[in-house]
């Protein structure tokens, strides 16, 4: 089945560690996203990228890094340097970018203790 | 900049009851526009689309028209049901999101 898988689920971690949230797509999409949920809130972008090897600073990029070498995958990095991380984190991919339909991971929910 | 503003929930309906969340959006041209449906604990998933102006998307009982003259995209649907309980959010332009309507649909 072609989709999009984020692991883990649930994500525990101390304050000051980074932290790489993983996101796998087989759907041979181009583009991949970040956003980044709280709760009754809307999504916020922290990341996106078009192509292999590129990526853009969405809306909330600072305290975050991305890397794109493969098509295939997006992993997220929360770097200590996030003053709030502890949120739910969602990728999504796109046949095209910035325009088109997305379809959406199932999340991965981060606490920072 | 383009924008979508939705309303604000949360709704609470109870089982059978007609559904509108209004959804209204500012955009340069006339950009594809989506409702996207979140249960709890999950990702989003597209739940209905128009890629042009007049066309009505529609899915699982739901529907909205693409409305040029209104700038609007309202999700509709005739009779919801308890499984119906979601947020639910607008989606448009570039990358752009609704602020979602927490929808509670009771027995």
């Amino acid at each position: 089945d072609g989709g999009i898988t984020q692991s883990p689920k649930y994500l525990f971690r101390k304050e000051g560690q980074n932290v790489t949230l993983s996101c796998e797509q087989n759907l041979n999409h181009d583009a991949m996203y970040w956003y980044r949920q709280d709760p009754g809130q809307g999504l916020r972008l922290i990341y996106y990228s078009q192509i292999v090897n590129d990526f853009q600073k969405g809306d909330i990029a600072e305290g975050y890094s991305v890397s794109r070498e493969k098509k295939e995958s997006f992993p997220l990095t929360v770097t200590s340097a996030q003053k709030n991380p502890t949120a739910f984190y969602l990728c999504a991919s796109s046949s095209s970018p910035l325009r088109n339909e997305q379809f959406f991971g199932p999340g991965t929910r981060l606490t920072v203790l | 900049g383009d924008s979508v503003t939705q309303m604000e929930g949360p709704v609470t309906l109870s089982e059978e009851a007609f559904l509108t969340i209004n959804c209204t959006y500012t955009a340069t041209g006339y950009p594809s526009l989506f409702w996207y449906v979140q249960y709890p604990g999950e990702g989003l998933q597209l739940l209905l689309k128009a890629t042009k102006a007049d066309d009505k998307g529609s899915n699982k009982g739901f529907e909205a028209t693409y409305r040029k003259e209104t700038t609007s995209f309202h999700l509709e649907k005739g009779s919801v049901q308890v499984s119906d309980s979601a947020v639910y959010f607008c989606a448009g332009g570039k990358l752009i999101f609704g602020q979602g309507t927490e929808l509670s649909v009771k027995p």
